[in-house]
């Protein structure tokens, strides 16, 4: 069984703020894969990342960081200086066999 | 990525009736599956859809409520069968094995469906 955890529910900032979203997981598999998805409010679902469980590198792209902590099974996605088009449901996604599990996600709001 | 369509993007539908939603991407894949989003949800997989087989599916859904079909390997559709108000949601088809892709699964727009 596999099992994603986003404890927190809704964040709200106010523009150029940072804020951070906690991923937690539970897996069997020692190959899994992570991902996170951003869901603005059109409701397609936009990919942002994946992880593979051997790559422990952190990963920056613009304005997007993700820390991988095996030791921890956590995932954590960084957005520096948020912008009001951050704002959207991400989501964080497992993949261990074949099956993707997503957590329930977490409502960024960005202030202007 | 691949492009991934669906349509309808979006429907109201009467209770009982059924609504079939059409997922074309514009190249092969090796797998295709059908998510279901839940209003204020995360998304839940639905099934598997097997090219020439029958589609694989998850605990609680079943092939008379959702059938699936899949005739090559750029299509699918999943048919919502005698709605009811409780599946109201978004319904998402989503890809995976898309060359050097793979391992990621990338999602259509959508089809969000209310039933009245």
């Amino acid at each position: 069984a596999q099992k994603v955890t986003q404890a927190q529910t809704e964040i709200s900032v106010v523009e150029k703020e940072d804020v951070t979203l906690d991923c937690v997981y539970e897996t069997r598999d020692t190959t899994y894969y992570l991902f996170w998805y951003k869901q603005p409010p059109s409701g397609e679902l936009v990919f942002l990342i994946r992880r593979n469980s051997f790559d422990e590198q952190n990963e920056i792209s613009g304005r997007y960081s993700w820390n991988f902590q095996k030791s921890t099974s956590s995932f954590n996605f960084t957005i520096t200086a948020s912008q009001v088009v951050d704002s959207a449901v991400y989501f964080c996604a497992l993949k261990g066999d074949y099956k993707l599990s997503f957590g329930a996600g977490t409502t960024v709001t960005v202030r202007a | 990525s691949a492009v991934i369509s669906q349509k309808p993007s979006r429907d109201i539908c009467q209770r009982g009736t059924s609504l079939t939603i059409q997922c074309q991407v514009d190249s092969q894949v090796t797998m295709m599956f059908w998510y279901r989003q839940q209003p204020g949800q995360s998304l839940t997989l639905i099934a598997t859809a097997n090219q020439g087989s029958e589609a694989t599916y998850e605990s609680g859904f079943v092939i008379d409520k959702f059938p699936i079909s899949r005739p090559n390997l750029t299509f699918s559709t999943l048919t919502v069968s005698n709605m009811s108000p409780e599946d109201s949601s978004i319904y998402l088809c989503s890809v995976e094995g898309l060359g050097s892709s793979y391992n990621e699964q990338f999602f259509g727009p959508g089809t969000r469906l209310t039933v009245l």
